[in-house]
């Protein structure tokens, strides 16, 4: 079964480093989501691209954080500087129209001590 | 991003009994849902979907009925396992805005053997 991979599962760094998140959809996916867990909450969508284009960036804190999708395949999302409160679930998602099809990788738990 | 509420935050069922998880959506344009599954430490697993032309979608052990009216999902699951223990979230998808997922807080469920 096809699935979304994300590493690293888990990541721990020190407040004010540089942190990132890789993700490789399903392959021909070509709707990628990242989006932030606390925990105890629902997932809050951060950034959605279709193929390497951003499509909502909206939310997403864009005096530390990044995310990019050079060939519309994987991607990455980096954290600079990381801040207490960036510890969370990062999850990546991806469908194949974008409007079916929604998948999710396991995540990347993220501590920031 | 816009509110998918859910109704209770916990819910405690006998093993064997039937399991109704309810989701309340806030924007009427919303013309998808999803309902995922979410086990401790892992990303969201899809459950069952329905788009807003239908008011009800059967899966295997699981129903998912829509109240366009009232704005309400729920999620029924026949016969709760010990499996079925996880949390439960509802996402809304408003196509006319990209795609963009929403989810609730979710909803706890945890099955009594």
């Amino acid at each position: 079964e096809a699935e979304v991979a994300q590493s690293p599962r888990y990541k721990i760094t020190e407040k004010s480093q540089a942190v990132a998140f890789w993700c490789d959809p399903i392959s021909g996916h070509a709707t990628l989501y990242w989006y932030r867990q606390i925990l105890g909450q629902g997932p809050e969508l951060l950034v959605q691209f279709q193929d390497e284009s951003v499509v909502d960036d909206s939310q997403l804190p864009k005096d530390r954080f990044s995310a990019e999708r050079l060939k519309g395949v994987d991607s990455t999302l980096k954290i600079q500087p990381a801040e207490l409160g960036d510890s969370a679930m990062y999850l990546c998602a991806s469908s194949l129209t974008g409007t079916s099809g929604y998948t999710f990788g396991s995540g990347t738990r993220l501590t920031v001590v | 991003g816009e509110s998918v509420g859910l109704h209770l935050p916990t819910l405690s069922v006998q093993e064997g009994d039937n399991s109704i998880i309810n989701c309340a959506y806030s924007n009427s344009a919303s013309d998808y849902f999803i309902w995922y599954k979410q086990e401790s430490g892992k990303g969201p697993q899809f459950i069952i979907d329905i788009r807003s032309n239908m008011d009800k979608r059967q899966g295997q052990r699981v129903t998912v009925l829509l109240n366009k009216t009232v704005k309400h999902l729920s999620l029924q699951i026949a016969a709760t396992q010990p499996g079925d223990s996880a949390v439960y979230f509802c996402a809304e998808i408003i196509t006319n805005t990209g795609n963009q997922f929403y989810f609730g807080t979710g909803t706890s469920l945890t099955v009594i053997p």
